[in-house]
């Protein structure tokens, strides 16, 4: 059984670009999230999805947008980069979204807006 | 909206000593409550966690019990190692939503 993985792992942008990041979930998983860790920081939540569907938004504008695709592997794309969207992009994947499930996390992906 | 509170990093333990890191929490519905772990340069990964109250997570010595009059759950471990370092995330979880995170406790053992 393999894990959440994420891609790439590290990416530098220039302020304006946009970027998408991409994850696969666990297997079996149906359930997807997002979370933006900024340095020193707990993670803050992005997005959700729950079979194709976004289930669940964080405080996080509009130019964060994301798919998940029928094999449950899920992309975070984020437009006009800012500076203050550098951060570690956590991909998580669960078997449900009921209180108890715990989600797995994947590595990563660090990403510096310059 | 729901929270998590955690006590202020970093902490700084001498190898086998006793670890406590505090966590209270708000929510208005009834959370299941978790501990997560981050080594340098890697994702969260689950170190325990408890779904009602009075319940007691526990892994490789770590263990939490939901207190729901508190509204807490300490991680607690007797005998901390090196291999223990790392940064702590205090979590829950409400039915249908996503995980709201503490802002994290760093610990360092020294050997």
């Amino acid at each position: 059984e393999t894990g959440v993985t994420q891609s790439p792992t590290h990416l530098i942008k220039t302020r304006g670009q946009q970027v998408t990041l991409r994850c696969s979930s666990q297997s079996g998983h149906n359930t997807v999230s997002w979370y933006q860790q900024a340095l020193g920081q707990g993670p803050q939540f992005i997005f959700q999805y729950y079979r194709e569907e976004e289930n669940g938004r964080g405080n996080f504008p509009p130019r964060f947008s994301g798919l998940q695709f029928p094999n449950y592997s899920s992309e975070l794309n984020v437009n006009a980069l800012e500076l203050d969207d550098s951060a570690l992009y956590l991909c998580a994947s669960s078997l449900d979204w009921a209180a108890s499930t715990e989600a797995f996390f994947g590595q990563g992906t660090r990403l510096t807006v310059v | 909206g729901d929270s998590v509170t955690q006590m202020e990093g970093p902490v700084t333990l001498s190898e086998e000593a006793f670890l406590t890191i505090n966590c209270t929490y708000t929510a208005t519905g009834y959370p299941s409550l978790f501990w997560y772990v981050q080594y340098p340069g890697e994702g969260l990964q689950l170190l325990l966690k408890a779904t009602k109250a009075d319940d007691k997570g526990s892994n490789k010595g770590f263990e939490a019990t939901y207190r729901k009059e508190t509204t807490s759950f300490h991680l607690e471990k007797g005998s901390v190692q090196v291999s223990d370092s790392a940064v702590y995330f205090c979590a829950l979880r409400a039915g249908g939503q996503n995980f709201v995170f503490g802002p994290g406790t760093r610990l360092s053992v020294l050997p």
